[in-house]
């Protein structure tokens, strides 16, 4: 596609359960990351992948996050036990090089 | 700290120019950059600026870059309405880093 796609584009959940959230970047890019953006507050950083190496994870808030990311291309962010304070708009960066940046529209998750 | 700073608002009047300031964290910070979300779209990277330059200008749009100070601002002339967005600066310091964003509000 020509652009970063992310689904599903919104997700209401039950306290407890576990959701994963999908970002399918720009075909050939490099890196991806996730960040997540809660009502009115800027964009934190959760996971960064970088081509082959070690994802850096260090923005995740707890160990009921994790995220993979299968061949170099699509990437799953997955949280367990969801809770309330997770609820917020998932948003996923497709780049390139330092100027070819494109985000997805989100996803928005709504833990009930 | 990962702390990217900037003001909240700002509410400028169609025509005038408006300037979002920014105070980064990091130094070594290669690249920083400004990006415009609009309601309910995405983000957008709207220009960026090498941390070797002071200023970068692009049509209506000027950055300006202070190392000493660690300060970035980011100056629309003639503002019009369909410029009324949240702005976010970030750095590049080997991951992006981004500030909680400025409302910007343009009235007719």
């Amino acid at each position: 596609g020509a652009g970063v796609s992310q689904s599903p584009s919104n997700k209401v959940t039950e306290k407890g359960k576990d959701v994963e959230l999908r970002c399918d970047p720009i075909s050939g890019h490099t890196a991806l990351y996730w960040y997540r953006q809660s009502l009115g507050q800027g964009l934190e950083f959760l996971i960064y992948f970088q081509g082959n190496s070690a994802p850096d994870k260090s923005g995740l808030p707890s160990d009921r996050f994790s995220a993979e990311r299968t061949g170099g291309s699509v990437s799953t962010l997955t949280i367990q036990r969801t809770q309330q304070e997770d609820s917020a708009v998932y948003l996923c960066a497709s780049i390139q090089n330092y100027n070819e940046q494109f985000f997805g529209p989100g996803t928005r998750l709504t833990v009930l | 700290g990962e702390d990217v700073e900037q003001s909240l608002f700002l509410s400028v009047r169609e025509g005038d120019s408006s300037v979002i300031n920014c105070t980064y964290t990091d130094s070594s910070s290669t690249y920083l950059y400004w990006y415009k979300q609009e309601p309910g779209a995405g983000l957008q990277l709207l220009t960026y600026i090498f941390s070797n330059m002071d200023m970068k200008q692009d049509q209506r749009l000027t950055v300006l870059l202070n190392k000493k100070d660690k300060h970035l601002s980011l100056r629309i002339a003639d503002t019009q309405t369909g410029d009324s967005a949240i702005y976010f600066c970030a750095e590049l310091e080997g991951k992006l880093i981004f500030g909680q964003g400025t409302e910007l509000s343009v009235k007719p």
